[in-house]
């Protein structure tokens, strides 16, 4: 079993709609959690941290489940710019090791 | 702000050469890793370093090798490269554990084709 896991999509929805995904990590001393985004031939980049209360960024919103070892992103009012694939990534903060989904590709349609 | 630099961009090598990946970082990261990326596969951590003079292996080290002798620097060898080597190599760095911000910040990644 991965350590971390995300369901790859696509995810195929219309302009406008709310999407949510999830990801689940295997080791309770997981400390850091990220959602990165990564475009095409591009670099994965920061979206936001996951804080354990919850975390809100315009139209992100990131929760953090520790006791079902979850963390999952949702979007509100997708635009076509929204496609990309979503990593989800978790740190142990007693490790230098940074572990990365395999990601979620979302496809945001006119 | 230039974050993470990779040198080169692309690459075409044909087997059994060898080659060097640069990477670069002007934020005074302790930590830099090297991974790489497959389809299908995620981001997997080839070796990484905690810090200037030190390195370590990853997920899926054998055929390269790594130096960091400036806390700057951080380089990706190939001796011999084959064609499984083919892919999208990233370098990263990030703060240690303990620091506000850990979050990792990418270079531009490596294109690199083995043939």
């Amino acid at each position: 079993r991965k350590e971390v896991e995300q369901d790859p999509g696509p995810f195929n929805v219309p302009e406008g709609a709310t999407v949510a995904f999830n990801c689940t990590y295997s080791n309770s001393a997981s400390q850091s959690f990220f959602w990165y985004r990564q475009d095409c031939r591009k670099e994965p980049k920061l979206l936001m941290s996951v804080y354990s209360s919850g975390n809100e960024d315009g139209r992100f919103t990131a929760q953090l489940n520790r006791a079902s070892q979850y963390i999952s992103l949702l979007i509100r009012d997708s635009k076509l710019s929204d496609s990309a694939t979503y990593l989800c990534v978790v740190r142990r903060d007693s490790s230098y090791k940074l572990i990365f989904g395999s990601g979620t590709r979302l496809l945001v349609r006119p | 702000n230039a974050g993470v630099t990779q040198t080169p961009k692309f690459r075409v090598l044909k087997t059994g050469q060898s080659m060097t990946l640069l990477c670069a970082q002007d934020m005074n990261h302790e930590y830099m890793y090297w991974y790489r990326q497959d389809p299908g596969m995620g981001l997997r951590l080839i070796h990484y370093s905690v810090g200037e003079g030190t390195t370590a292996k990853g997920e899926v080290p054998d055929g390269y090798n790594v130096s960091r002798l400036k806390k700057q620097n951080f380089l990706l060898g190939l001796e011999s490269a084959a064609p499984s080597q083919t892919s999208v190599y990233f370098c990263a760095s990030s703060s240690g554990p303990g620091q506000l911000n850990t979050e990792a910040f990418f270079g531009q990644g490596t294109r690199l084709t083995v043939v």
